[in-house]
């Protein structure tokens, strides 16, 4: 069974830090990797889709990288501001589930502080 | 944008109680999922739908059914509702693309309290 790992589990930074967000995962053959953002009492919002053929992402100050074969991702927060405080968590789509479900991780919760 | 709506933000019931929460999404997809939201144990797969009418359990189906007559529309029962299911409810939707499954989208939330 897929097993998704995220370190560290929390994370607390000065505004302006450029940061790294680890995501592991234990079996490679999958389809996708996305990274979500939730704020506190909401509803997981979308940041970044990779695709297995893919090695990296980039959306506005976040990036995405993916190396499939070693099941590792990253997502890297360049400049980062106190709106960037939220949990952040990456799923992967493995092309061994059921039907194509999603195995998420625990997270990494993220302070930035001005 | 695709939107996934949920059809209360809080919601309390008694034990005992059947309770139904709606999930709909305007982007015509294909699969849908239900997941509950606990502190320490992350995001937990109910049930999920690939397309109207079929269904399969996830990782924690006791105490839940589920019902999908449309494509827009997913909604999770929970046929007598007990105290540990007190949690946060959250839907997703996706669609399936020519290059394979795409990005899954969620909706805001049901924070339930069970009584």
């Amino acid at each position: 069974k897929q097993e998704v790992t995220q370190i560290p589990a929390a994370l607390s930074v000065p505004e302006g830090e450029n940061l790294v967000l680890n995501c592991s995962f234990t079996d490679s053959a999958i389809y996708n990797l996305q990274w979500f953002r939730q704020d506190p009492g909401k509803g997981l919002t979308s940041l970044l889709l990779i695709q297995s053929s893919q090695r990296e992402q980039t959306s506005g100050r976040l990036n995405a990288s993916l190396d499939k074969s070693s099941g590792r991702s990253t997502l890297y927060i360049a400049a980062s501001q106190p709106g960037d405080s939220a949990t952040y968590l990456c799923a992967v789509f493995d092309r061994g589930s059921t039907l194509g479900r999603l195995y998420f991780g625990r997270g990494t919760q993220l302070t930035v502080w001005p | 944008d695709v939107k996934v709506t949920q059809s209360s933000r809080y919601l309390v019931k008694r034990t005992g109680e059947k309770v139904f929460l709606e999930c709909v999404q305007d982007m015509d997809h294909e699969n849908m999922f239900w997941y509950r939201q606990d502190p320490g144990l992350g995001l937990r797969l109910i049930y999920f739908s690939y397309d109207v009418k079929m269904k399969e359990k996830g990782d924690i189906p006791e105490g839940y059914s589920v019902s999908r007559e449309k494509k827009e529309r997913f909604s999770l029962i929970l046929e007598s509702a007990s105290t540990n299911q007190t949690s946060m409810y959250l839907c997703a939707s996706r669609s399936m693309g020519l290059a394979g499954y795409n990005e899954q989208f969620f909706g805001p939330g049901t924070r339930l309290t069970v009584l």
